[in-house]
């Protein structure tokens, strides 16, 4: 199983981050991803989630109306949008994969999402 | 709204020692709590899910117990390796993550 995450990203503040998460090693349609993010010398936050089996999703209630969870089927890949970004969400984002009755087993090796005027 | 506490914040230990991590959840989350470590510059690793069961290829060192709202993790006679952040994560209504405890050389 591996989750591989596109690279690091630069963004101005008011800007948009949209990072992928190609996944491999396993049926993608058979388990949800999670987005976790970690600002730097801070603990994890768990974003949301999204299931590749219908697309459906779920949103920590802060994220709402700001962040997109998407998959691809056809490429196994799971993408998160971020919009309207500050400073505040520099930070490294995870995608990482869900398994029933054990929560996230694989996770990604991380992009680093930095936000600079 | 779920809270996971996790203490002490940090915990200094010796090497050789043994250690043992506090995590609380704010309602009872039966034993869906899972554990994870995190190196410096890596990705967080699952150790323990099901407040109890070592994942794949973890050392019988760690070990985990608890349900409901209180779980602990223990790690026996502490290698090196081991003093980094562990983190707890409920997942009996969607995720929440716990704090963080650092576990520092004594």
């Amino acid at each position: 199983v591996q989750l591989v995450q596109s690279g690091a990203e630069v963004k101005k503040p008011g800007a948009s981050v949209k990072v992928s998460c190609k996944a491999s090693g396993y049926t993608f349609s058979n388990h949800g991803i999670s987005w976790v993010r970690q600002a730097p010398g801070q603990g994890l936050e768990w974003m949301g989630w999204i299931t590749a089996y219908n697309g459906d999703t779920y949103y920590v209630q802060k994220y709402m109306g700001r962040m997109s969870m998407t998959t691809d089927a056809s490429t196994n890949t799971a993408y998160m949008e971020l919009r309207g970004l500050t400073s505040d969400d520099t930070a490294m984002y995870y995608c990482v994969r869900e398994v029933t009755s054990i929560s996230h087993d694989y996770w990604g090796q991380g992009t680093l999402v930095s936000v600079s005027s | 709204e779920m809270v996971m506490t996790q203490s002490p914040a940090s915990l200094s230990v010796s090497p050789g020692e043994r250690a043992t991590l506090s995590c609380k959840a704010s309602q009872s989350i039966g034993s869906n709590l899972a554990w994870y470590q995190q190196k410096p510059g890596q990705a967080p690793r699952l150790l323990i899910y099901g407040a109890s069961t070592r994942a794949t290829g973890i050392p019988a060192r760690f070990s985990g117990s608890g349900s409901g709202t209180e779980f602990t993790l223990t790690i026996s006679s502490l290698q090196s390796e081991d003093f980094v952040v562990y983190y707890c994560q409920q997942y009996n209504h969607w995720y929440t993550f716990g704090q963080g405890t650092k576990l520092e050389i004594k």
